[in-house]
């Protein structure tokens, strides 16, 4: 399996449930992030991990917790989230090079009721 | 100033014609400019990229054009296809920091191509 992956593909939650999203890198990258992406809203970067290590969080509320247990994977823990964090959530990944290109996976649709 | 603008929103063509897309930033430190393809139910992925080293670069029937002074950058499809129907986004980031990926991101625009 090649390229980004993200499970699930959808997800509702009710907002006082605790669920996590997860992200897989088959491209040897060093650099993952996540995405927010909302209708009629830019893409807002949310985190960034360099090797493992946090190196951004874009004052994201603290009711979304990332974690990188390693280069190739990624997860956001989600928990007592808002009716307004329903979104798709998109994982990327990059070279650590200047300029180099991220590569999205398919994103998780998230419906918060 | 982090901000990129991107017009038209959405946008209508027949097959052939040459749709063009808008985005101006404010940020003089940005340095690098990628446009992003999105399709349905699939996330973004690189269409073609620019440094301010450059006025215009090609790809296939895709072209960018760059206005340094005006702080302007503009994506051409030329004999646009129904297949690239899709959303497009332009990007911007500067080379500095260690936060490579921190692309600054557009609203996006619809396009849709009638056969």
């Amino acid at each position: 399996e090649t390229g980004v992956t993200q499970t699930p593909r959808h997800l509702v939650m009710g907002m006082t449930n605790k669920k996590s999203l997860k992200c897989e890198q088959h491209l040897g990258h060093n650099a993952m992030y996540w995405y927010k992406q909302s209708a009629k809203k830019p893409l807002e970067l949310m985190f960034v991990y360099n090797f493992k290590e946090q190196t951004e969080n874009n004052s994201v509320p603290s009711r979304f917790s990332p974690e990188c247990p390693n280069s190739s994977h990624l997860f956001l823990h989600l928990h007592t989230l808002q009716p307004e964090d329903s979104a798709l959530y998109l994982c990327a990944s990059s070279q650590e090079q200047v300029n180099s290109p991220l590569h999205f996976g398919n994103g998780t649709r998230l419906t918060v009721t | 100033q982090q901000q990129v603008k991107q017009s038209p929103q959405s946008l209508i063509v027949q097959k052939g014609g040459i749709p063009i897309i808008n985005c101006a930033y404010e940020n003089t430190a940005f340095d690098y400019f990628p446009w992003y393809q999105q399709f349905p139910g699939k996330g973004p992925a690189l269409l073609i990229a620019i440094r301010p080293d450059v006025s215009e670069k090609k790809e296939g029937r895709f072209t960018i054009s760059f206005n340094k002074s005006a702080k302007q950058f503009s994506l051409h499809i030329m004999d646009s296809q129904p297949g690239d129907s899709a959303t497009y986004f332009c990007a911007a980031s500067s080379a500095g920091g260690t936060s490579y990926g921190k692309l600054t991101f557009g609203q996006g625009t619809i396009l849709t191509v009638h056969p």
